[in-house]
Order: C-alpha cells, then structure tokens, then sequence
C-alpha cells in the first residue's frame, strides 16, 4: 500500500517532442504528489508538484496530469530537450512534510 | 544549489566499520530527512527529524542511527557496515511556517562504498 510503481523504466525521445512518464499509486492517504529530477552525481531537484484537489498543474513546459479516481499521475515534458536528459522520479507523501515514497525512477534521454 | 550541504562528498570504508555522515540543512529549516539510493532498492525513506526530536522512521537498518543537534545540522551513523550499504545517501530539508511545511530539497549526497 505504501508502494508508487512508475514506469516506463527508461525512455528515448527525440528533440521537440513530448515525454510522458507515469505512475500509480495505492494509498489513498497520500495527499501531495511531486516530482523530482535527478542528473548524475547530483542530488533530487524538485520539478514540479500537485495535490489531488486539481486535475493538472503546469510550470514552463511541465505539466503534472492527476486521475484521483484512478489514482494515477503522469508527468509530461513538452518540446523535450537534450539538457532535459535525466533520471526522473515521481513521488508521494502524507503532506508536504512527511516521508517521500519514491517510484523506481525513469531514465529519460532526449536525442538532438 | 538547493542550500543542502553533505560531508563528505565519497566515503570508502571496509565491512565491519563505522562511519558518520554529515548534513547542515538549508539556513532556517528545522526538519532534515535522510534517504538512501541503490540500484536494487531505489530511493528510500529512513528518517526524519525535526527540530532535535525524531518525527518518522523508514525502514533503517538498527545498525543505522541518526541525530539532530541544536544547530539543527544531522548526522547519519552507520556502524557494522555490510557491502549491501554501499549506496548513495541524501540529506533532505524543508522549512516550516507554523503548522505548514515546505518542500523537501535534496543536498548532493554522499556516496559510500564499503569493501
């Protein structure tokens, strides 16, 4: 229950195009859903997050896309870039403040 | 530069060793949570703290233990090491405004490698 499956595992994308990462989640309780992107060597750097009471949240050229009833959430990268190439990992907790329950991660590579 | 500083940067040590990590949080937060990063288990909760007390607890090995000093730096303490706690571990901070708090940022990790 407290699992968050993401997938897919890696993915390859040309430049422009968009990138669309998703995950799943089983405890209902979660209330705050961020994503996190990771370049090698480096430590997670907030993207973006949401709460379950909005359907979609925007920032630049990433959107965060919330089913609550399927209890899915999805990530979207519009006109990908080469520097967007990183591990990618979505995430959830009960509140802002509690303990990040991380998916498996998506390596995200984006060809020129 | 999330404002999350790790000491040290890599760690090499030997099974049966102990050894301490450090993280000074970004200026003014008082919660610090501690990760840890493998290719096999990905990247899991341990602990937090929260102004000098313990606030949640993952799934630290006993082995494992941490604190949080006046100053609000924390440090990790590994001890009895096992090649299986070869990993990347991560120091988070977030602020807090009365009952509200903030986002976790992440500090650049220490990488430790037991052999």
């Amino acid at each position: 229950q407290q699992q968050v499956k993401q997938s897919p595992q890696s993915l390859i994308v040309q430049k422009g195009g968009i990138s669309i990462i998703n995950c799943a989640y089983e405890n209902t309780a979660f209330d705050y859903f961020p994503w996190y992107q990771q370049f090698p060597g480096k430590g997670p750097a907030l993207l973006i997050a949401i709460r379950p009471d909005v359907s979609e949240k925007k920032e630049g050229r990433f959107t965060i896309s919330f089913n609550k009833s399927a209890k899915q959430f999805s990530l979207h990268i519009m006109d990908s870039q080469p520097g967007d190439s990183a591990t990618y990992f979505c995430a959830a907790s009960i509140g802002k403040g509690g303990k990040l329950i991380f998916g498996q991660g998506t390596e995200l590579s984006v060809k020129p | 530069d999330s404002g999350v500083t790790q000491t040290p940067k890599h760690l090499i040590t030997a099974t049966g060793q102990r050894v301490t990590l450090r993280c000074s949080p970004r200026s003014g937060d008082l919660s610090v949570y501690w990760y840890q990063q493998s290719l096999d288990q990905g990247l899991q909760f341990l602990i937090q703290y929260y102004n000098g007390e313990e606030r949640a607890k993952g799934n630290i090995l006993e082995r494992f233990s941490a604190q949080q000093f006046p100053d609000l730096h924390s440090e990790l303490n590994l001890s009895s090491l096992e090649l299986g706690d070869s990993a990347l571990y991560f120091c988070a901070s977030s602020p807090q405004t009365g009952e509200v708090v903030g986002e976790q940022y992440f500090g650049p990790g220490t990488r430790l490698t037991v052999t």
